[in-house]
């Protein structure tokens, strides 16, 4: 059983639109979430972290914790031709023996 | 700066050859992890060391794979034989520490196996 699951499997949205990604894991012991961002032809790269419960926002970009269902979203505001890649969520456990990728969510932006 | 980095960036193998994939992560990391990546797949986990001790590889396929990291300054991912179903991009990423530090990726090297 995959470990992280993310929806949608991909997204469009149009240029200046609000852009939502959605995690949720299998694991209670999973409590540290990353989106990372993986534009073609380059490694992904992480966008934000998220510990705690609630809202953390950078920039355009706001992830959203629910530690009791196990749920992180990403919601970039305004999004830009330029966050058009594959987005990834990251789970791991508090003694870092395991640590799982999502299997991703294409974002397009049209502009 | 120069972040990980990954040698080749591509690399063609016939099938039954040997390919050796390289990493360089960055300095003062002491965790180290390699991936595959396919359209099919996603990103599968296959490997990874702290402090240059190989700690979990539950994630490489165990006949043809190996992986070691001989000194801190790089790591070496080898295939056997290769086939062509090992055809994708594997990536190498380093992390500060274990737990909740983020993971700095290479670019990758995309093997293809003919």
């Amino acid at each position: 059983q995959q470990k992280v699951q993310q929806s949608p499997e991909s997204l469009s949205v149009p240029e200046g639109g609000m852009a939502s990604l959605n995690c949720t894991s299998s694991d209670r012991n999973f409590q540290y979430f990353w989106w990372y961002r993986q534009h073609s032809g380059e490694g992904p790269k992480a966008l934000m972290s998220i510990f705690s419960d609630g809202d953390k926002k950078e920039g355009r970009f706001t992830a959203h914790l629910n530690k009791a269902s196990l749920h992180v979203s990403l919601h970039i505001r305004d999004s830009q031709p330029s966050d058009s890649a594959l987005y990834f969520c990251a789970a791991s456990d508090t003694g870092y023996q395991n640590f799982y990728f999502g299997k991703g969510t294409s974002l397009t932006v049209i502009p | 700066n120069a972040g990980v980095i990954q040698t080749p960036r591509h690399k063609v193998t016939g099938k039954g050859q040997e390919a050796t994939l390289w990493c360089e992560p960055i300095s003062g990391h002491s965790a180290v992890f390699w991936y595959r990546q396919t359209i099919v797949q996603g990103l599968e986990f296959l490997t990874y060391f702290r402090n240059q001790a190989p700690i979990d590889d539950s994630g490489m396929p165990k006949e043809r794979f190996s992986a070691q990291m001989p000194n801190q300054s790089h790591s070496t991912l080898k295939i056997q034989s290769t086939q062509p179903q090992d055809s994708a991009v594997y990536l190498c990423a380093s992390s500060l520490v274990l737990g909740y530090a983020e993971q700095f990726f290479g670019p990758g090297t995309r093997l293809t196996v003919l």
